[in-house]
Formats: structure tokens, C-alpha cells, sequence
């Protein structure tokens, strides 16, 4: 079956440390994004990606980073740099822009 | 700046009722999302609309440009539809790729 995989789903990270979120797709699709779900807010977009090698950020890129080496994987590091990252962090894939997107389970981040 | 608000935040009702959710939004989309997020924080998307009425099963969207407004009705409703529904939008003209969320409606439905 086709979907996002999301790896892993709880993550734990120490402070000051490097953590890398996996984010996989195998529906072909050209535009993946990453997002950021806090209690009591609605989605917020961190990075996406319309095509291979290429990345925009979006609203709260800040202590973040992607790459997009392959068109299936979107992997997202949260850096040392970024202040508060635990959140329930979220990956989509769609055919492009203005389409609707196919969304992972989530990988929920917390602090040590 | 687009603001996307839902009503109501959190809504219980008893299996069979009819169920609605409001989505309302401030400027000019090209698209509007229904999304589904169950517990576990896996979301699914239920719709896309940009005019008019969309039915699946017992979900029907409705979307009216000119009031800037969108309802997701749940017909007969169950248990297994207790979830956060989110509404979300493409503005139009806006960057590409960036949806914009509400903060979504937390529907329980009790046996």
C-alpha cells in the first residue's frame, strides 16, 4: 500500500543535541512538507519541498533544516539552535502544490 | 493576514445526531481542506473544495466563496467518528505549498 512513514514515533533528545526525523514516501508524489502541531494551535508549515534538491522554508523554519537528495524522502533535523522543539511534528506529500495532502502518523518529540 | 477560525472548539453529542462544524476565513482562497486527526495524531484528508457541495458517505462539506464560510456535517454519527476535524486553506495568491489551519474541532461521540 502506498503512504508516509514516519520514523520514529516518540523520539527523545537531550539538550544541545542534533535529532534527525526520517519521513519516507512511496506514492511518487513531487511536493513534501514538514509541520509542527503545538496544543491548542492549528499546523504550522516548517519546510517544503516542490522538487528534488529544492527547499523553501516556510513559517517557522528557525532551528531547522532539510534536505531532498531523493524524490521518497524528506528528512527534517531539528537543531540545538531551535529553543523549544518538543512538538508533535508532521510530514505530507502531495502531487503539487494546491493539492490535497497525504499526512504521516507523527513523530512526537520531547526533551530529556 | 488569513486567519482560519473554527467553531465550536470541542463538541459532544450522542450516537445518531447530526453533527456540524463551522469553518470561517478572512481573505481569498483558491482552495479550501477538511482534514480528520484521530488520537494517535495520524491526520486524513476528508475534502477539498473550491465551490460548492462534496458528499462522502456520511460526510458532506459545503463551501459558500462569498460568505467566506465552510460547514462539515457528520449525518447518523458514531463513536468511530470521536477525532479532531481541522479546516485548512490555500489563499490564494499566497506562497506556494503553505496551508493555513485552524486550530480544529475536538468531536467526542458518545455510545
Amino acid at each position: 500500500d502506498g503512504g508516509i512513514t514516519q520514523s520514529p514515533k516518540y523520539l527523545f533528545r537531550k539538550e544541545g543535541q542534533n535529532v534527525t526525523l526520517s519521513c519516507e514516501q512511496n506514492l511518487n508524489h513531487d511536493a513534501m512538507y514538514w509541520y509542527r502541531q503545538d496544543p491548542g494551535q492549528g499546523l504550522r508549515l516548517i519546510y517544503y519541498s516542490q522538487i528534488v534538491n529544492d527547499f523553501q522554508k516556510g513559517d517557522i523554519a528557525e532551528g531547522y533544516s532539510v534536505s531532498r537528495e531523493k524524490k521518497e524522502s524528506f528528512p527534517l533535523t531539528v537543531t540545538s539552535a531551535q529553543k523549544n522543539p518538543t512538538a508533535f511534528y508532521l510530514c505530507a506529500s502531495s502531487w503539487g502544490v494546491n493539492q490535497p495532502q497525504h499526512f504521516g502518523d507523527g513523530t512526537r518529540l520531547s526533551i530529556l | 493576514k488569513n486567519e482560519v477560525e473554527q467553531s465550536p472548539q470541542n463538541l459532544t453529542a450522542q450516537e445518531g445526531e447530526f453533527i456540524t462544524i463551522n469553518c470561517s476565513y478572512s481573505v481569498g482562497i483558491s482552495a479550501l481542506h477538511w482534514l480528520q486527526q484521530h488520537p494517535g495524531g495520524g491526520i486524513v484528508s476528508l475534502f477539498m473544495l473550491s465551490s460548492g457541495k462534496k458528499k462522502h458517505g456520511r460526510l458532506i462539506a459545503t463551501i459558500n466563496i462569498q460568505e467566506k464560510h465552510s460547514s462539515l456535517h457528520i449525518t447518523a454519527s458514531h463513536p468511530r467518528d470521536s477525532a479532531v476535524y481541522i479546516c485548512a486553506v490555500n489563499e490564494y495568491g499566497g506562497s506556494q505549498g503553505n496551508l493555513i489551519f485552524g486550530k480544529g474541532t475536538k468531536l467526542s461521540v458518545k455510545p
